[in-house]
């Protein structure tokens, strides 16, 4: 196993469109989790799984954003009618029920 | 507002040089983790403390937790610049739940 892995690493989009990001995790991890990033600052949570259920979903997270699990594995994180403050890094991480965390590299939104 | 205040957000020093970052918070974690986090790359863990006074070494870096689970330091002897970095402090109140960061230390160390 290679690690967390999302797609896309990059992605640029107009203002007003829908985009969507994957997280494929550890495969012996349950839990798996979705944090935003913006510069100069800390990650920040947005919502996690254990396997298939979403268990917390940050209340800063408005109804544009959606994020699913189907199958206990990967996830897609889905931001409708993108705003240019959705631009940012969005991490992906995922762990088995300890301490730590494995992240991804992340996928870079720029809107514009 | 931050829960987890880190300080300095700043710090450029030279190679062979000591520091400390300071990780601070009114509130009580379960546990404290610290992550590297380089430029367009996602976090790396480095340790996770989990018992109030707990001391952990890693090579030139010690992490240490808070006696009331609050607070927490890290510091580097003998910086190099492959130490280069954001240092992240993370709190988490129950295990495998979400992490609460800090808003980064930003180290850059000069050859």
């Amino acid at each position: 196993d290679t690690g967390v892995s999302q797609n896309p690493r990059h992605k640029i989009t107009k203002r007003g469109q829908n985009v969507t990001f994957r997280c494929d995790p550890i495969s012996e991890h349950n839990r798996l989790y979705w944090y935003r990033q913006t510069l100069g600052q800390g990650p920040e949570f947005l919502t996690y799984f254990q396997n298939e259920a979403q268990l917390e979903k940050s209340r800063l997270l408005s109804d544009r954003f959606s994020a699913e699990r189907p199958k206990g594995s990967f996830s897609t994180l889905e931001i409708q009618r993108t705003e240019q403050g959705d631009s940012a890094m969005y991490l992906c991480a995922s762990s088995t029920l300890d301490y730590g965390y494995t992240f991804g590299s992340g996928t870079r939104l720029t809107v514009v | 507002t931050q829960l987890l205040e880190q300080s300095p957000q700043f710090l450029s020093i030279q190679e062979g040089e000591n520091l400390t970052v300071y990780c601070n918070s009114s509130s009580v974690f379960s546990s404290l983790q610290w992550y590297r986090q380089e430029p367009g790359e996602g976090p790396v863990l480095l340790v996770t403390v989990v018992t109030g006074g707990e001391v952990k070494k890693l090579k030139r870096l010690t992490f240490q937790f808070g006696d009331a689970r609050k607070d927490s330091s890290l510091h580097i002897t003998a910086a190099q610049p492959g130490d280069t970095g954001l240092y992240l402090c993370a709190g988490g109140r129950n295990q495998g739940g979400k992490l609460i960061f800090g808003q980064g230390t930003e180290l850059s160390v000069k050859p």
